[in-house]
């Protein structure tokens, strides 16, 4: 149990759905984290948040849209995405920003027909 | 830029047999390092780091040291299980301004077999 959880676990989308994915760090964490991880690539950074202000966006598609209500919650907004955007995308969190341990959670499997 | 190379898997290793898994790195600064490990269905746990050159990060049995001179991060153990079959990642941190963040290999599938 590492104290991230992630909703849902697996999801199926046509590319003209709008779905959300949810993140929820149960550790009193300050920053976090969307990572993609698609097959044979390097895990890939997306949207940072520290105390709930977004630090980094790595040139993600506007098609993502990410959300922090608050440091527990973190949301990735998903609309008219691509089969290429089909991977698992995983949220994590640290105490601080930096050197300090990521924390992941399971990650959800996201295919887009 | 930063960047982290793993060897490539899949690797398959006995029961009992030794394993290192190389990892080197590119960085501007002096960063630190990390490995991840990746069970079936899991999200990334934390393996072990370090922290500076020299510095020799250790859990479960895994060991790996910091070596600045050939910029290098080899994770090893002595012995492996059935049960450390999973996916393995080397990955850097570098302070950048407070705008830190961990940058990733590949990742290496490791299956061990009885």
């Amino acid at each position: 149990e590492t104290g991230v959880t992630q909703t849902p676990r697996h999801l199926v989308m046509g590319m003209t759905n709008k779905k959300s994915l949810k993140c929820e760090q149960h550790l009193g964490h300050n920053a976090m984290y969307w990572y993609k991880q698609s097959a044979k690539k390097p895990l890939e950074l997306m949207f940072v948040y520290n105390f709930k202000e977004q630090t980094e966006n790595n040139s993600v598609p506007s098609r993502f849209s990410p959300e922090c209500p608050n440091s527990s919650h973190l949301f990735l907004h998903l609309h008219t995405l691509q089969p290429e955007d089909s991977a698992l995308y995983l949220c994590a969190s640290s105490q601080r920003l930096g050197t300090d341990t990521q924390y992941f959670g399971p990650g959800t499997r996201l295919t887009v027909l | 830029g930063n960047s982290v190379t793993q060897m490539e898997g899949p690797v398959t290793l006995s029961e009992e047999a030794f394993l290192t898994i190389n990892c080197t790195y590119t960085a501007t600064g002096y960063p630190s390092l990390f490995w991840y490990v990746q069970y079936p269905g899991e999200g990334l746990q934390l393996l072990l780091k370090a922290t500076k050159a020299d510095d020799k990060g250790s859990n479960k049995g895994f060991e790996a040291t910091y070596r600045k001179e050939t910029t290098s991060f080899h994770l090893e153990k002595g012995s492996v299980q059935v049960s450390d079959s999973a996916v393995y990642f080397c990955a850097l941190s570098l302070s950048n301004f407070g705008n830190e963040k961990l940058t990733f290999g590949t990742g290496t599938r490791l299956t061990i077999i009885p």
